[in-house]
Order: C-alpha cells, then sequence, then structure tokens
C-alpha cells in the first residue's frame, strides 16, 4: 500500500537559517504532492503545490522540489521566522482528485 | 467568502452517546471530505462525498460511524455510541470539484469522550 514518511523527529533550527523538510514515498506515482501547514488546535493550510513534471515550485521563501526518480521532495524556508514554527505536512492524492493521503508531519520550531 | 466551517468546536460525551459533528464547505464548494488526527497520529482520511452522494467511505470504520451531505444544510458525521477510541480532531475540507487538487480544510473539532 501506499506509504508517505516524513522526519519524525522535531526540527529545531535558529532564526534567519534555512529549514529543510523531508517527505519520501513508495508505492506510488503521484501526479503531484502537497504541503500544508498545521498549528497546534487549527486545521491544515494548504501551502504548495507541486506537479510531477516540475522540479521546483517556489513561493515567497517557501521551495518545494519533488524527485520522482528519488520519489521524495523536499520543503525548504529559506531565512526562517519564529513565525513559520508549526507542524508541515506532506500529502498525495490517492487518486486524480478525491482522498490525500497525509505524511505523520514534521513539527519545525525556529529559535530567535 | 467564507472559510469551512466546523461545529461544534469542542465536543464531550460519555461512553455509549451520540457524537454529531457539522461541516458547511466553502461558498461555491459541493465536495466534502472528513478526516480523522488521533492524538501523536497523521491525519487519516475516513470520507468523500458530493452532495447527496458518498463518493469514497474507504477510510470509514465499518460501525457506528456514519456520513452525509443533504442537498440543503451541512455535511454531517454521526458516531453512535462512541467510545474512548473515538477521541479525537475531525477535520472536514472542501473543494470547488472532485477533481480540484487544494482541499481546504476547517478549524476542526475535538471529540472527547468520557
Amino acid at each position: 500500500s501506499q506509504k508517505i514518511e516524513q522526519n519524525s523527529e522535531a526540527l529545531n533550527i535558529q532564526e534567519g537559517k534555512t529549514a529543510t523538510l523531508t517527505c519520501n514515498y513508495t508505492n506510488y506515482s503521484p501526479a503531484y504532492l502537497q504541503w500544508y501547514r498545521q498549528d497546534p488546535g487549527r486545521g491544515p493550510v494548504f501551502l504548495l503545490l507541486i506537479r510531477e513534471n516540475e522540479k521546483e515550485k517556489r513561493k515567497e521563501r517557501l521551495k518545494v522540489t519533488f524527485d520522482t526518480t528519488l520519489k521524495q521532495s523536499l520543503f525548504h524556508i529559506t531565512a526562517s521566522q519564529p513565525a513559520d514554527s508549526a507542524t508541515y505536512l506532506c500529502a498525495l492524492p490517492y487518486n486524480q482528485g478525491g482522498k490525500l493521503i497525509f505524511g505523520q508531519g514534521t513539527e519545525l520550531s525556529v529559535k530567535p | 467568502n467564507a472559510g469551512v466551517m466546523q461545529n461544534p468546536r469542542h465536543l464531550v460525551r460519555r461512553r455509549g452517546q451520540e457524537a454529531r459533528l457539522r461541516c458547511s464547505p466553502m461558498k461555491g464548494h459541493s465536495h466534502v471530505y472528513w478526516y480523522r488526527q488521533l492524538p501523536e497520529e497523521g491525519l487519516k482520511f475516513m470520507v468523500y462525498l458530493q452532495k447527496e452522494n458518498i463518493i469514497d467511505e474507504s477510510g470509514m470504520p465499518k460501525e457506528r460511524f456514519s456520513a452525509e451531505f443533504p442537498k440543503e444544510g451541512p455535511s454531517i458525521l454521526r458516531i453512535q455510541q462512541v467510545v474512548r477510541g473515538d477521541s479525537a480532531a475531525y477535520f472536514c475540507a472542501s473543494s470547488l470539484s472532485g477533481r480540484s487538487e487544494t482541499q481546504y480544510f476547517g478549524p476542526g473539532t475535538r471529540l472527547l469522550v468520557l
């Protein structure tokens, strides 16, 4: 069955540094991959979507890469800020549209 | 444009009672998804509904759980005879169409079963 794995340990970095989060998947060839942010007690918020034919996508301080050979996506936050502290979730579609399969999430903590 | 609305935000039930969770999708969205997030676990898909139809219920427990999305009104996730293991955060998401890639999530309902 499809499986998604994210860094299971929390990531602690210093303000201003680049945070890099990893999402690996197996037994699957998704047409796209998404990243969401979730704050404690809140619902996930969509951040970025990258398609299988795109190597890299950027949005402000966020950058996502998608390597379909390695079956891996990397999520980067440059010039990180304490306000970036949250849990970041990787999600893949099970089919075209329809349900999403989420990774466990990586908790990011940015210290001032 | 209001986002996805869920109520109640917190719900406390005793074992054996029924829990009803409501979800109003974003305006113009006719596709609704329910996910459950157990403590220390990731989001798990439960059910996908379109107006008056269940499209995919592969993640729904076979017993005690049901969902509907009537022609008028919010989507309802119903849990009968709740047990302590049902304690979790239940999130609803909506999308414009079934082929929409992005789902917009509500704030969730936190169910506590005593």
